[in-house]
């Protein structure tokens, strides 16, 4: 597709389930970001893939949470024993290069409900 | 700890009126960009600003690094402007950990 594809758009899950949000980049951006806004709140950095690099992981907020990125492809973040407080939307965006001076790309989003 | 500040958080005003909304930072940057999300969680890049001015039809954006200070403008609004409407900054030095976000500014344009 044309723009960042993030499935599902809509998760709701109980508490304590694993549940994998997915992430298709614009193809040939090298740059993915996973990005969380939680209700009432400003959007926070959880995690950043660039090419075939280590990941930088500095903004996931416990070891619950962990993504990967195959092929330097889609990328999956996962949730480990989902509490309450995971409710958020997820946020993918992609970019050409890695930095901020390259325009970013963002997904619909994934609304995730941990009831 | 580095900051985005944004103001107004809320903003109600009539159809045509200009419209600003302004951000400010506290450390050097590499780059700001402007979003926009609807009210069904999606994001559009507005604009990615390293320094001067853009403009993309009734939307300008200025930035003053000496300042650590941009503007988004919205010229003639219109009801399908409303939206928030979110800074972000690329913070220099390194690091690879993304962009750093304000809270959004609220804005609601009534016909």
């Amino acid at each position: 597709g044309a723009g960042v594809s993030q499935s599902p758009s809509n998760k709701v899950t109980e508490k304590g389930k694993d549940v994998e949000l997915r992430c298709d980049p614009i193809s040939g951006h090298t740059a993915l970001y996973w990005y969380r806004q939680s209700l009432g709140q400003g959007l926070e950095f959880l995690i950043y893939f660039q090419g075939n690099s280590a990941p930088d992981k500095s903004g996931l907020p416990s070891d619950r949470f962990s993504a990967e990125r195959t092929g330097g492809s889609v990328s999956t973040l996962t949730i480990q024993r989902t509490q309450q407080e995971d409710s958020a939307v997820y946020l993918c965006a992609s970019s050409l290069a890695p930095g901020g001076n390259t325009e970013a790309f963002f997904g619909q989003g994934t609304r995730l409900t941990v009831v | 700890k580095n900051e985005v500040e944004q103001s107004p958080q809320n903003l109600t005003a009539q159809e045509g009126e200009f419209i600003t909304i302004n951000c400010s930072y506290s450390v050097g940057i590499s780059a700001l960009h402007w979003l926009q999300q609807h009210p069904g969680g999606g994001i559009v890049s507005l604009f990615m600003l390293s320094s001067g001015k853009k403009k993309h039809g009734r939307l300008i954006a200025t930035i003053n690094i000496q300042e650590k200070h941009s503007s988004l403008h919205i010229t003639a609004s219109h009801p399908r402007d409303s939206a928030v409407y979110i800074c972000a900054v690329q913070y220099s030095g390194g690091g690879a950990d993304g962009l750093t976000f304000g809270k959004g500014t609220h804005l609601i344009i009534q016909p």
